[in-house]
């Protein structure tokens, strides 16, 4: 099993509409989560991170977060084209040193 | 201007040549990482750096070293031990000061090894 699972996609959605993006994480010791968007050829740009279970907005985006399930999931509303990007889900590893774990990503296409 | 800087953007080398890439931070950030990014996979940890003179391996270390002389560099070497070496090289730092440890990432290097 892998340790961060995202669905490859893509994920197309119309403009407009609302994204929803997931994630699952296998170690239950896991504190800290991380959403980067990465543009095609760029490198991941942080946008949100969350520790608490429950919501954490930030403009468009919402980050939720559920530990009993091990799932993180990122919500983007109003989608625009400029969206379109691949997003990647980030789980810190515990044991007392600073080590994140990516997932695959999931390609996000907003349609116009 | 705060910031990671990573040189060259683009890298091409013959096989069996060693190639350094250097990475450099301003943001007074103790941690600093190495990944690899390959199509298809998520981003993999080859080296993680701390503080200053002391440095871990990551998940694929082999073929690959690293200095952490001054807190503001972490440069890669990728010697000709590495099998696959052709990828994006992204390094990134992290604050190691807040429970959160968001590591924020340079512009890559694109390696190419023919």
């Amino acid at each position: 099993q892998k340790e961060v699972e995202q669905n490859s996609g893509p994920l197309s959605v119309p403009e407009g509409a609302i994204a929803s993006l997931n994630c699952t994480y296998s170690d239950r010791g896991s504190q800290s989560f991380f959403w980067y968007r990465q543009y095609s050829g760029k490198s991941p740009e942080l946008i949100m991170f969350i520790y608490s279970n429950g919501d954490k907005e930030d403009g468009r985006f919402t980050a939720q977060l559920n530990k009993a399930s091990q799932y993180v999931s990122l919500l983007i509303r109003d989608s625009q084209p400029s969206d379109s990007a691949t997003y990647l889900c980030a789980v810190n590893s515990p044991g007392g040193y600073q080590k994140v774990t990516f997932g695959i990503g999931t390609k996000l296409q907003v349609i116009p | 201007d705060g910031g990671i800087t990573q040189s060259p953007k683009y890298l091409f080398r013959k096989e069996g040549q060693n190639v350094t890439l250097s990475c450099e931070q301003n943001l007074n950030h103790d941690a600093m990482y190495w990944y690899r990014q390959d199509p298809g996979q998520g981003l993999r940890l080859i080296y993680y750096s701390q503080i200053v003179n002391d440095f871990q391996k990551g998940d694929i270390a082999e073929g690959y070293s690293v200095s952490r002389e001054k807190k503001e560099s972490f440069p890669l070497t990728v010697t000709s031990a590495q099998k696959n070496p052709t990828a994006f090289y992204l390094c990134a730092s992290s604050t190691g000061t807040d429970k959160t440890y968001e590591q924020y990432f340079g512009p890559g290097t694109r390696l190419t090894v023919t």
